[in-house]
């Protein structure tokens, strides 16, 4: 079993460019979570999803959309890259969602850099 | 939305000294919390949680305590071993209709074990 597996691991984007994050889950977890992990904070919720075709907003979702076409897959999607979006993103998946046991599976990260 | 904090950023304990680590939380209906641990460049890993039923639980060397009277969470890490050495994050999650699993996190304790 693979988990969570995010890509890509690290990119450097420019100011206005846009980008794709992509991750697979082969865990048959119905929720995903974006976030994002900025120095000395703990994790924010970007978006999440509760099953395949489905999409809701969580603390900071602006300037991000997200896409869950097929239940493993959970995309994050940058339009137009800013520096303020300079940050690790984590995806998570979680079997039950509402009763969360035993917390979620994290995928590795994805450091991502806005120049 | 409501938050979960630490009283300590950084601690830093001998090998096989006992380690402790503080949480406080302030949403009083939160009903399941959860440490992570977080080495450098992975994402986080689970090592355990607890429910608001319960004011103690033990894993293998670790024990988490919940103070619903002051809303406090604690990690007890049994003589800490140089491996031990990483980020904390405490998290919480409200059961109720609406939060989809979604944990609001803590902003992590670094915790540096010395030979």
């Amino acid at each position: 079993n693979a988990g969570v597996t995010q890509t890509p691991k690290f990119r450097v984007l420019k100011t206005g460019q846009s980008m794709t994050l992509l991750c697979a889950q082969d865990m048959n977890h119905e929720y995903m979570y974006w976030y994002r992990q900025d120095p000395g904070m703990g994790l924010r919720l970007i978006h999440y999803s509760v099953g395949e075709g489905t999409t809701a907003k969580g603390e900071v979702p602006d300037g991000y959309n997200v896409s869950r076409l097929k239940k493993q897959n959970f995309l994050l999607g940058l339009e137009s890259a800013a520096p303020s979006q300079t940050s690790v993103y984590f995806c998570a998946s979680s079997l039950t969602g509402g009763r969360v046991d035993y917390g979620y599976t994290f995928g590795s990260g994805t450091r991502l850099t806005v120049v | 939305g409501e938050s979960v904090g630490l009283h300590l950023p950084t601690l830093s304990v001998q090998e096989g000294d006992n380690s402790i680590i503080n949480c406080a939380y302030s949403n009083s209906a939160s009903d399941y919390f959860i440490w992570y641990k977080q080495e450098s460049g992975k994402g986080p890993q689970f090592i355990i949680d607890i429910r608001s039923n319960m004011d103690k639980r033990q894993g293998q060397r670790v024990t988490v305590l919940l103070n619903k009277t002051v809303k406090h969470l604690s990690l007890q890490i049994a003589a800490t071993q140089p491996g031990d050495s990483a980020v904390y994050f405490c998290a919480e999650n409200f059961a109720g209709g609406t939060s989809y699993g979604k944990l609001t996190f803590g902003q992590g304790t670094i915790l540096t074990v010395h030979p």
